[in-house]
């Protein structure tokens, strides 16, 4: 079945960019939107952003200008770069599949997650 | 952004009891609203969507209702692996938001 894998840095420091990858494994990345969700320890769930396989985005107002997310379809992974990240930004990240409903949409499919710690 | 709300934000039940979770949101979002379940280390899990739809594997004792802004979660007879964190979410609009988790305690 299809399986999802964040993997990352672990730890970065104040103002670098933070870069995660999330491999798609047991199907295609293909035909799906993707997105990224984000759990500061101890809080809730903040929705990233998403990406279609296609290459289109659309990203959290709240962290559109320092965002990135991309698809590579020939390594059927997908992307997220964070520029000048803070504090705030330590977080445990996880990938999703998104299932597309007639009238919206579910996180279907989640990765384990991977936990990003901001820190000099 | 739609703000959603849920409550209690915690609650101690017992094994077998009735459990009743609600999320409302700040706007009308039809049936666009999803129910997912956290356990401690783990990733969240979809147990309902469009409001009221169980996901495939869910046990029946999960139920959603609700439309426009207020929707509930009723979990029929507690099992001991339901203990958990739950969380809301709408896919109205942009950008998708959740509730703040309403966590259910023993």
């Amino acid at each position: 079945q299809v399986q999802l894998q964040e993997s990352g840095p672990g730890l970065v420091r104040p103002s670098e960019t933070l870069s995660l990858t999330c491999i798609v494994s047991g199907g295609s990345i293909s035909s799906y939107y993707w997105s990224w969700i984000r759990q500061p320890p101890g809080k809730g769930l903040e929705w990233i952003g998403y990406i279609y396989y296609s290459g289109s985005t659309n990203y959290n107002p709240s962290l559109k200008s320092r965002l990135t997310i991309s698809v590579d379809t020939s390594k059927n992974q997908l992307s997220l770069k964070l520029r000048s990240v803070t504090a705030a930004d330590t977080a445990m990240y996880y990938c999703a599949r998104v299932t597309t409903l007639t009238y919206g949409e579910y996180f279907h499919l989640w990765g384990q997650g991977t936990l990003v710690t901001v820190s000099s | 952004d739609i703000q959603m709300t849920q409550s209690p934000s915690s609650l101690s039940a017992s094994v077998g009891d009735r459990v009743t979770i609600t999320c409302r949101a700040s706007q009308i979002i039809s049936t666009y609203l999803n129910w997912y379940q956290q356990k401690p280390g783990k990733a969240p899990k979809l147990l309902i969507y469009s409001a009221s739809t169980l996901q495939s594997g869910v046990p029946s004792r999960f139920s959603g209702s609700g439309s426009g802004t207020d929707f509930t979660l009723t979990i029929r007879s507690l099992q001991p692996e339901d203990f958990a964190t739950y969380y809301c979410q709408q896919s109205y609009s942009s950008p998708r938001t959740f509730g703040q988790g309403s966590k259910v305690e023993i």
